[in-house]
């Protein structure tokens, strides 16, 4: 399957400050979908994005995709201590296959 | 509508026992994934099920695993003679035909002791 790369590995950040994490791509994706696990927790699917260029808000959360189609972000704005946790990209193509996330971990 | 279900969520086992995971995938989804996570590490695909096929098993050991989704059942993940190295935890999800999202189950947690 496509592989996905994503940085930072890990982030931490104080609460109020904003948090981006980058997933990457060598090919063209036909989508990319974000998932958030919480620690000892399961992944919750969080959004889906299909189109070049598309750019999704959730509250505070805005997804981004390349007009490549190569590489997506995530964006938190006023980062909150509820938003702790591991950030997955994924591609879905024949299979799932995800990229090794980002762990945050905001300071109050 | 339950969702993706999975038991046992924590199994024990002594090397060289074998160990099965289950998964019912929510009602409608015909796709079943399994992965692996260590923890502080991602997800690592094993293996992509439909009903009856193996889609795609190129992330599963060549020996000792298996995986089946049966017409009629949940799926099994199955682990033979299990090692310390298999301690992790298994998650499954499911979803309708790709590309849809997918929905995790709460995981196995497997200890080898």
């Amino acid at each position: 399957g496509q592989q996905v790369m994503q940085i930072p590995q890990y982030q931490h950040v104080q609460e109020g400050e904003d948090f981006t994490t980058y997933c990457n791509s060598s090919t063209t994706l036909s989508n990319i979908q974000w998932y958030k696990q919480r620690p000892g927790g399961h992944p919750v699917f969080l959004i889906q994005l299909v189109k070049s260029g598309e750019v999704k808000k959730q509250k505070r959360l805005t997804f981004q995709f390349g007009e490549a189609k190569k590489n997506s972000s995530l964006h938190i704005t006023a980062t909150q201590t509820t938003d702790v946790g591991t950030y997955f990209c994924a591609n879905s193509g024949y299979a799932l296959n995800f990229g090794k996330g980002t762990s945050l971990l905001v300071t109050p | 509508n339950a969702g993706v279900m999975q038991n046992p969520r924590h199994l024990v086992r002594r090397r060289g026992q074998e160990a099965r995971l289950r998964c019912s995938p929510m009602k409608g989804h015909s796709h079943v994934y399994w992965y692996r996570q260590l923890p502080e590490e991602g997800l690592k695909f094993m293996v992509y099920l439909q009903k009856e096929n193996i889609i795609d098993e190129s992330g599963m050991p060549k020996e000792r695993f298996s995986a089946e989704f049966p017409k009629e059942g949940p799926s099994i993940l199955r682990i033979q003679q299990v090692v310390r190295g298999d301690s992790a935890a298994y998650f499954c999800a499911s979803s309708p035909p790709s590309p849809s999202p997918a929905f995790f189950g709460q995981g196995t947690r497997l200890t080898v002791v």
